[in-house]
């Protein structure tokens, strides 16, 4: 079992809808926790950083933990074409190492 | 603001030979951390450096060798190059205290 699952898709959704991107995760020392855009050929763009359960909100984007299910997620509102891409979810313990999901890619239809 | 920057950002080489890919991470950040994705791949952690040394040791081939300098610039030497190195590679800088990794623009190798 990977220490991070995330479902890869493709998530295809007309423009305007909400998005939910979701992780998962097995160990209970991961404390902080990320989340990624990346264009194709482009380097991954830190989107949003949180550190405990709860949501986080930043414009379009809300970022949820859940440490009680190890689950984290990512909302976007109002989805726009210009939010396809594949988005990563990325978790840390504190230390150097920081372990990245899959990537989920999404496709917003105009 | 400044970001990390990457050079070069392309580069082609053949079966066997050597690469260098060089990596400037944001001023003031102290940690660089080394990743290769693979065409549709999630980033895979090869490396990192925290104050020119080595922090962490993910998947990184035994021909591939790299170091932080004291300006804290990063190189990643690749030997042997084979068709399997082909990949995007991406540096990724940490600043103190943080725990966020913010990357730079990559650099895609091509072994032809």
């Amino acid at each position: 079992q990977k220490e991070v699952e995330q479902d890869p898709g493709p998530l295809s959704v007309p423009e305007g809808a909400i998005v939910s991107l979701n992780c998962t995760y097995s160990n209970s020392a991961f404390q902080y926790f990320m989340w990624y855009r990346q264009y194709s050929r482009k380097g991954p763009e830190l989107l949003m950083y949180t550190y405990s359960s709860g949501n986080k909100e930043d414009g379009r984007f809300t970022a949820q933990v859940d440490k009680s299910s190890k689950y984290i997620s990512l909302f976007i509102r109002d989805s726009q074409p210009s939010d396809s891409a594949t988005y990563l979810c990325a978790i840390n313990t504190g230390g150097f190492k920081t372990i990245f999901g899959a990537g989920t890619r999404l496709f917003v239809k105009a | 603001a400044a970001g990390v920057i990457q050079s070069p950002r392309h580069l082609i080489k053949e079966k066997r030979e050597t690469a260098t890919l060089k990596c400037y991470p944001i001023p003031r950040h102290d940690t660089v951390y080394w990743y290769q994705q693979g065409p549709g791949q999630d980033p895979q952690f090869l490396i990192s450096f925290y104050e020119k040394m080595q922090s962490d040791k993910g998947s990184i081939p035994d021909r591939f060798s790299a170091q932080q300098f004291s300006d804290y610039h990063s190189e990643l030497n690749m030997s042997s190059l084979e068709l399997g190195d082909s990949a995007l590679y991406f540096c990724a800088s940490r600043g103190q205290g943080g725990n966020e990794q913010f990357f730079g623009p990559g650099t895609r190798l091509t072994v032809l």
